[in-house]
């Protein structure tokens, strides 16, 4: 079956400390893989997206994320947080075949000063 | 990147009542529309997918009577919920697909929702 994982619910760090927020997926197809940050009662917005080539994908506001076609995983990294990168993300797979994302349950992150 | 809006943001209404939450791209034509829905502190659940000028395809257990959906244009789709009630209270939320030159999908884009409080 088709399912996207994000084991952390929540996660809680200290502002400058460095973030890892973990995704695993199960895909029949070659996945496209994004992730999406959602402040309180807002849209989606995309981070950053991997549909092929370098593994190693940059995105918005200091994000990446590397894809493990091995461990069937999308982990997102930040070297150093900032207080309004608080907010709940989303882990989300797709395929070049289909219209349809399915999404993990997201991360929420707290970030202390 | 391409803006998606959503109106209204927010609309409370009486249990029986039906409401109408539209969806635009505001500077791309989006052939294909999708509909979320999304439970406090919960992820995104797909609800249907619209495409202009023709039917819209639900999910396995969204009621396709209860949750109307239409795609007129290449700029706008409308969900209606009928006949509402409290359960129906969630927050909804659209996207727009964009495609690349060949055709093939290339990424969602997101409003920014609406919350629907049913009384």
């Amino acid at each position: 079956a088709q399912s996207v994982t994000q084991p952390d619910i929540h996660i809680t760090v200290s502002e400058g400390a460095s973030l890892e927020l973990r995704c695993n997926y199960s895909y029949g197809a070659t996945p496209y893989l994004f992730w999406y940050v959602q402040s309180p009662g807002q849209g989606l917005q995309l981070l950053l997206k991997y549909f092929s080539g370098d593994t190693l994908v940059q995105g918005i506001k200091g994000f990446e994320a590397e894809f493990k076609r091995s461990q069937s995983s999308f982990n997102l990294r930040k070297p150093s947080v900032h207080w309004s990168d608080a907010a709940e993300y989303f882990c989300a797979v797709g395929s070049y075949n289909t219209d349809k994302l399915i999404f993990g349950t997201g991360t929420r992150l707290q970030v202390f000063p | 990147g391409a803006v998606v809006s959503q109106h209204p943001s927010w609309v409370i209404c009486k249990s029986g009542t039906s409401v109408k939450i539209e969806c635009r791209s505001l500077d791309f034509q989006a052939t294909t529309m999708f509909w979320y829905r999304q439970f406090p502190k919960q992820s995104l659940m797909l609800m249907a997918t619209s495409n202009e000028g023709s039917k819209a395809t639900y999910e396995q257990g969204v009621e396709k009577d209860k949750f109307l959906i239409n795609h007129a244009s290449l700029t706008l789709s409308t969900l209606t919920v009928t006949s509402a009630h409290p359960e129906d209270s969630s927050f909804y939320i659209c996207s727009a697909g964009s495609y690349d030159r060949t055709g093939l999908h290339n990424e969602q884009f997101f409003g920014p929702g609406t919350r629907l409080t049913v009384l």
